[in-house]
């Protein structure tokens, strides 16, 4: 069965300080891999999509990038936290068509402070 | 302009009662309709997927309906248990740019 995995589940920051999550996938091959944040009330924001290893498309201009240096890895970064930059931080995946099921990770908290 | 907006915002009732949460959505064209459960603090766990041509779907006790015509969709919970207590997030599919827009969802507590 194929499963997701996000870390680190809480993580809390300097202003200025660089950041890395990360997500892998197990159990299938290919994947369609996504970076959601999520704040509070509000719905969950597309960040990134990746279709394939090195191809990042990002929706929104932002502090953040995103690399897919493997085929089931997937890293969001930043080099210089914002304090704008704290929220829920949703990793998926989903296969084939992106309209396709979305399987989501656990979620990062991150607080910037 | 493509939108999801969900109601009510949030709603509390009894443990074993029922309850209906609405989804209106503006997209185009129309590919899907989702929903998504999240209990706090988790990421959100798909409950069901419908089609333009599918009216209702059921899951356990969640049943979704959808109505193509009028851009509706609800989910009804069925005798409802305090583990039912979450965020619900209504989702809808665009096909032309293989999108979707996630509502805000309604946040659903069940009371002993």
């Amino acid at each position: 069965s194929q499963t997701i995995h996000q870390w680190p589940a809480t993580l809390v920051q300097p202003v200025g300080s660089p950041l890395s999550l990360e997500c892998t996938v197990e159990g299938t091959s290919n994947p369609n891999l996504y970076w959601y944040r999520q704040a509070a009330g509000r719905g969950l924001q597309l960040l990134f999509y990746s279709v394939g290893i090195g191809q990042i498309s990002s929706e929104v201009p932002q502090n953040l990038s995103a690399s897919r240096p493997q085929d089931r890895q997937f890293i969001l970064s930043s080099k210089k936290l914002l304090l704008s930059d704290s929220g829920f931080y949703l990793c998926a995946w989903s296969g084939g068509q992106y309209t396709g099921e979305l399987f989501f990770g656990e979620g990062s908290r991150l607080t910037v402070l | 302009k493509n939108q999801v907006e969900q109601s009510p915002q949030s709603l509390i009732i009894l443990e074993g009662k029922n309850c209906t949460l609405q989804c209106n959505y503006t997209v185009s064209p129309f590919s899907n309709l989702r929903w998504y459960k999240q209990d706090t603090g988790r990421g959100p766990v798909s409950l069901t997927i419908m089609t333009f041509s599918e009216n209702t779907k059921s899951n356990g006790r969640y049943t979704a309906t959808l109505d193509a015509d009028t851009k509706q969709s609800s989910l009804h919970i069925t005798a409802s248990q305090l583990s039912d207590s979450a965020s619900y997030i209504c989702v809808a599919g665009y096909s032309s740019a293989s999108k979707i827009i996630f509502g805000s969802g309604t946040r659903l507590s069940i009371r002993p």
